[in-house]
């Protein structure tokens, strides 16, 4: 299956901090990529969809300014969480669909970030 | 927007019995359906998708149906492993570049 691989794979960082967290497809292209929040025995929360070339597409209810995307190639996408909080301590995926762009299907995932803020 | 529900939440099964595993989700339009599992603090993993315009699809002791018109599908697995023990989540998208929505996810455990 392809690769999506994720930096770090995790972070502690103080309050008030930014941290920014690596998304890259290792052997297909992406211009697409998605960033996902798991909460602690909870399921996968779509925060924003990431779009190479363009502006990042949010879901309701996450701030646009406190988690800026970034999808600077066809390979990489950024996630940067800035100004953390505790309540910002999350496991953060990522994950990418292989159809070069055509859909939003099968999409692999990345092997996630663990972020604690203290 | 789509909305999916799985059930049951926890499924306890002594190994080599089988375990079913059952999703709902509310949008017809929706016409691709992905497994995943998930082991404790990993990422998760595609075991099996179908697609709406199959109703079963079957990968070694993984298998997985749809019925497109009770808008229902499921995952099953026979003769189950301790290694089978992870945490499954079903998905729903409507393909394109519409996104995927999880259900709540289904704790397996297999006990030896």
């Amino acid at each position: 299956g392809a690769v999506v691989s994720q930096h770090p794979s995790w972070v502690i960082c103080k309050s008030g901090t930014s941290v920014k967290i690596e998304c890259r497809s290792l052997d297909f292209q992406a211009t697409t990529m998605f960033w996902y929040r798991q909460f602690p025995k909870q399921s996968l929360m779509l925060m924003a969809t990431s779009n190479e070339g363009s502006k990042a597409t949010y879901e309701q209810g996450v701030e646009k300014d406190k988690f800026l995307i970034n999808h600077a190639s066809l390979t990489l996408s950024t996630l940067t969480v800035t100004s953390a909080h505790p309540e910002d301590s999350s496991f953060y995926i990522c994950s990418a669909p292989t159809s070069g762009g055509q859909s939003a299907d099968t999409q692999y995932f990345g092997p996630g970030t663990r972020l604690t803020v203290l | 927007g789509e909305n999916v529900e799985q059930h049951p939440s926890t499924l306890s099964v002594q190994e080599g019995d089988s375990a079913v595993i059952k999703c709902t989700y509310s949008d017809s339009a929706s016409n691709y359906f992905p497994w995943y599992k998930q082991e404790l603090g990993k990422r998760p993993q595609l075991i099996i998708d179908i697609r709406s315009n199959v109703g079963e699809k079957k990968d070694q002791r993984i298998a997985v149906t749809l019925n497109k018109t009770a808008k229902h599908f499921s995952l099953h697995i026979t003769e189950t492993q301790p290694e089978d023990s992870a945490v499954y989540f079903c998905a729903a998208s409507i393909g394109g570049y519409s996104t995927l929505t999880f259900g709540k996810g289904t704790m397996l455990l297999v006990s030896p």
